[in-house]
C-alpha cells in the first residue's frame, strides 16, 4: 500500500521567504509527527498530532514554525521568514494510533530544504 | 528526560565482517527501544524494536540487538555485513515522554569491498 508521502522532495528558497512543506500520512493513521534532520545531526522532534487532540508543539524551535493538520489527514509545516539555519531535511512520520510500543512510526522520504 | 547516545559517528567495515553499532540510552521507567536504518535519499525504516521479554531481539535484514539494562545499552549487531547495508543507522527510545521517540545522532556505516 501507499506509504507516507512528502512534497516537495527538494525546496530551495531565499532567506526571508516563507515555505510550506506537505505530508500525506498513511490512510487510517491517526498519529502524525514532524522531525528535522540537520546535517550530521540526529532527528529533532518538532510537533506531534494525535487524532482531534491539541498537538504537542514542544519541539518547535521558534514562533516562525507552525503546523496544521486538516481533517485528521494531510499536514502542512510552515516556516516563515526562513533563515539559513533552517536548512535541513524535514521528515514526516505517521503511526496507527500513536502508541509507541505497538504502533511503529512509518517515515516519508523527507523534504530537503535549502535556504540561500 | 529520555535521551540516546550513539558514540560512533562513522564506522567502516569490510564486506563479510561482523558489525556492532553502539547505543546508550537514559529513560525514566520502561524503555521502548528501536533501531532504524536510513538509506541515501530515503526515509527511516524500522529494523527492530524491544519492549519487554527476551533481551535479544531479531529484526529484518539479518540484524539483531541486545538490551542490557545494567549497561543501559541496546547495541545492534550483524554477523556478516553486505555492501547493501551501507546506510545511516539510528537508535531511538520512547515511553518516557508520551508518544514521542527520541533519536540518537546516528552512525554512518560504510562497507569496503
Amino acid at each position: 500500500g501507499a506509504g507516507v508521502s512528502q512534497s516537495p522532495s527538494n525546496k530551495v528558497t531565499e532567506k526571508g521567504k516563507d515555505v510550506e512543506l506537505r505530508c500525506d500520512p498513511i490512510s487510517g493513521h491517526t498519529a502524525l509527527y514532524w522531525y528535522r534532520q540537520s546535517l550530521g545531526q540526529g532527528l529533532e522532534f518538532l510537533i506531534y498530532f494525535q487524532g482531534n487532540s491539541a498537538p504537542d508543539k514542544s519541539g518547535l524551535p521558534s514562533d516562525r514554525f507552525s503546523a496544521e493538520r486538516t481533517g485528521g489527514s494531510v499536514s502542512t509545516l510552515t516556516i516563515q521568514r526562513t533563515q539559513q539555519e533552517d536548512s535541513a531535511v524535514y521528515l514526516c512520520a505517521s503511526s496507527l494510533d500513536g502508541q509507541v510500543p505497538n504502533s511503529p512510526l512509518h517515515f516519508g522520504n523527507g523534504t530537503r530544504l535549502t535556504v540561500t | 528526560a529520555q535521551s540516546v547516545t550513539q558514540p560512533d559517528i562513522h564506522i567502516t567495515v569490510s564486506e563479510g565482517a561482523s558489525l556492532e553499532l553502539r547505543c546508550n540510552y537514559s529513560y525514566g521507567a520502561t524503555p521502548y527501544l528501536f533501531w532504524y536504518v536510513q538509506s541515501p535519499g530515503q526515509g527511516l525504516q524500522l529494523l527492530l524494536k524491544y519492549f519487554s521479554g527476551d533481551t535479544l531481539v531479531q529484526g529484518i535484514k539479518g540484524f539483531e540487538a541486545e538490551f542490557k539494562r545494567s549497561q543501559s545499552s541496546f547495541n545492534l549487531r550483524k554477523p556478516s555485513v553486505h555492501w547493501s547495508d551501507a546506510a545511516e543507522y539510528f537508535c531511538a527510545v520512547g515511553g518516557d515522554a508520551g508518544n514521542m521517540l527520541t533519536f540518537g545522532g546516528g552512525t554512518r556505516l560504510m562497507v569496503k569491498p
